[in-house]
C-alpha cells in the first residue's frame, strides 16, 4: 500500500511569509495526489489536487506540483493569512487492488500564522 | 459545504456500549468511505462501500461493522465500546467511477465520539 511522509509541524509563521509544506510519497502507480485541509472544529476539505505526473493543482493561493521523479508533492502559498491555520494532510489513494480509491494520510502539518 | 452529511455530531456513552453512525454522501455520489481520527494513529481508512457492497476493508476491527443501504446512506457500528474508540469518524463520498484516477473523495463534518 502507500505512504506518505509529511514534513512535521507545527509551523507558526507570520502574516504574509511563504509557506512550504513537503510531502513524498510511496505509491503503486501514479495516483491522483490530494491535499487536504482540516480548520480547527470542522471535516477534512479538499484542498487541491494534482490528477498526473507534472501537473499542478491550485486553490485559494495555494499550488502543488507532482513530481513524479522525486514522488513528492510539495504545498507552497507566496503569502499566508491567519485565516490558513489549520492541519494540512498530504494523501494518495491507493491506484489499484482491493484497495482501490482509499486514501493514505500523512500525519498532517498543523500550521498557525500569527498576525 | 460538501454536501455529505453525518448524524449525530457528538456521541456520548459508555464502555461496552452500542452505536451506529449515519452518513448520507453527495447526490449521485455511489461510493462511501469510513475514517477514524484519532490523537494516536491520526486519519486511518476504515472500509469502503460502492454501490451497496463492499469494496474495500482498512484498519477495521471486528467490533465494528458497515453497511450501505439502497438509498446509499451508510451506517458505521460500533459495539463493546472501550475508551480507545473515542474520535472522530468522517465519512466521505465519491463517484468513484471504475479506473478513473482523478475520483475525489469529499468528506463530511464528521462524528466525534466520546467514551467514558
Amino acid at each position: 500500500g502507500n505512504s506518505v511522509t509529511q514534513m512535521e509541524g507545527p509551523v507558526t509563521l507570520s502574516e504574509e511569509a511563504f509557506l512550504t509544506i513537503n510531502c513524498t510519497y510511496t505509491a503503486t502507480g501514479y495516483p491522483s495526489l490530494f491535499w487536504y485541509v482540516q480548520y480547527p472544529g470542522e471535516g477534512l476539505q479538499l484542498l487541491l489536487k494534482a490528477t498526473k505526473a507534472d501537473d499542478k493543482g491550485s486553490n485559494k493561493g495555494f499550488e502543488a506540483t507532482y513530481r513524479k521523479e522525486t514522488t513528492s508533492f510539495h504545498l507552497e502559498k507566496g503569502s499566508v493569512q491567519v485565516s490558513d491555520s489549520a492541519v494540512y494532510f498530504c494523501a494518495p489513494p491507493e491506484a489499484g487492488g482491493t484497495s482501490y480509491g482509499k486514501l493514505t494520510f500523512g500525519q498532517g502539518t498543523i500550521l498557525t500564522v500569527h498576525p | 459545504d460538501s454536501g455529505v452529511t453525518q448524524t449525530p455530531k457528538h456521541l456520548i456513552t459508555a464502555t461496552g456500549q452500542r452505536v451506529t453512525l449515519r452518513c448520507s454522501p453527495r447526490s449521485g455520489d455511489l461510493s462511501v468511505y469510513w475514517y477514524q481520527q484519532s490523537l494516536d494513529q491520526g486519519l486511518q481508512f476504515l472500509i469502503q462501500y460502492y454501490n451497496g457492497e463492499e469494496r474495500a476493508k482498512g484498519n477495521i476491527l471486528e467490533r465494528f461493522s458497515a453497511q450501505q443501504f439502497p438509498d446509499l446512506h451508510s451506517e458505521l457500528n460500533l459495539s463493546s465500546l472501550e475508551l480507545g474508540d473515542s474520535a472522530l469518524y468522517f465519512c466521505a463520498s465519491s463517484t468513484q467511477k471504475a479506473g478513473d484516477p482523478t475520483d475525489t473523495q469529499y468528506f463530511g463534518p464528521g462524528t466525534r465520539l466520546t467514551v467514558l
